[in-house]
């Protein structure tokens, strides 16, 4: 079955302990993207990837860092977490042959920081 | 960048009735707008999309009309069941550009179908 998956789900944890949720795509796309999710801002953009060792900032990158190693992977890295960081995260990955745009997302990671 | 603004944040409708959500984006380099349906603990699936060269898009009860000229574009649901009941979002990107793959995501909207 095509999917994103992500782990883990759920998450609590306090500040300043680095974390890391993985992010797994089994469709070979080059694109892949970590979202954040806060209600009335709908979805921004952390961080993206063109593919593998290529990657760049979206609109909120401040506190997270990335990595592309293998196609399949795209880790979201908070090396610092702070209480703003609470939010909802999601993944997404596409092909970027032009052959299609469509974006497929993980089913989110839920993070609490206290 | 780009910024998009949708309206409204919130619908309720009846079952039978027709929904519409309105958008707005200020990139006129954004030539891709699709739309994105957000269940209950799920992540968001791509429902419909549009792309610059074409002013409407039609899939079963749900369409898409662009007008590039004012910069916006709208979702129609029309028939509406309550399993539309859902977060929907729409964005927009310069798809095929430098910055390809660069979803600009509206606010969302959420629509409640009462039965």
């Amino acid at each position: 079955e095509a999917q994103v998956t992500q782990n883990p789900r759920y998450l609590i944890t306090v500040t300043g302990k680095k974390l890391t949720v993985t992010c797994s795509q089994n469709m070979n796309h080059e694109y892949m993207s970590w979202y954040r999710q806060d209600p009335g801002l709908g979805l921004r953009q952390i961080y993206y990837s063109m593919n593998v060792e290529v990657t760049d900032k979206g609109d909120v990158p401040e506190g997270y860092k990335v990595s592309r190693k293998e196609k399949r992977n795209f880790p979201l890295i908070l090396e610092s977490p702070s209480p703003n960081q609470t939010s909802l995260y999601f993944c997404a990955s596409s092909f970027r042959d032009g052959s299609s745009y469509e974006q497929y997302f993980g089913p989110g990671t839920r993070l609490t920081v206290t | 960048g780009e910024n998009v603004e949708q309206h409204p944040s919130t619908l309720s409708v009846q079952e039978g009735d027709s929904a519409v959500i309105k958008c707005t984006y200020s990139d006129s380099a954004s030539n891709y707008f699709p739309w994105y349906k957000q269940e209950l603990g799920k992540g968001p699936q791509l429902i419909i999309d549009i792309r610059s060269n074409v002013g409407e898009k039609k899939d079963q009860r749900i369409a898409v009309t662009l007008n590039k000229t004012a910069k916006h574009f709208s979702l129609h649901i029309t028939e509406t069941q309550p399993e539309d009941s859902a977060v929907y979002f729409c964005a927009a990107s310069e798809a095929g550009g430098t910055s390809y793959g660069k979803l600009t995501f509206g606010q969302g909207t959420i629509l409640t179908v009462h039965p």
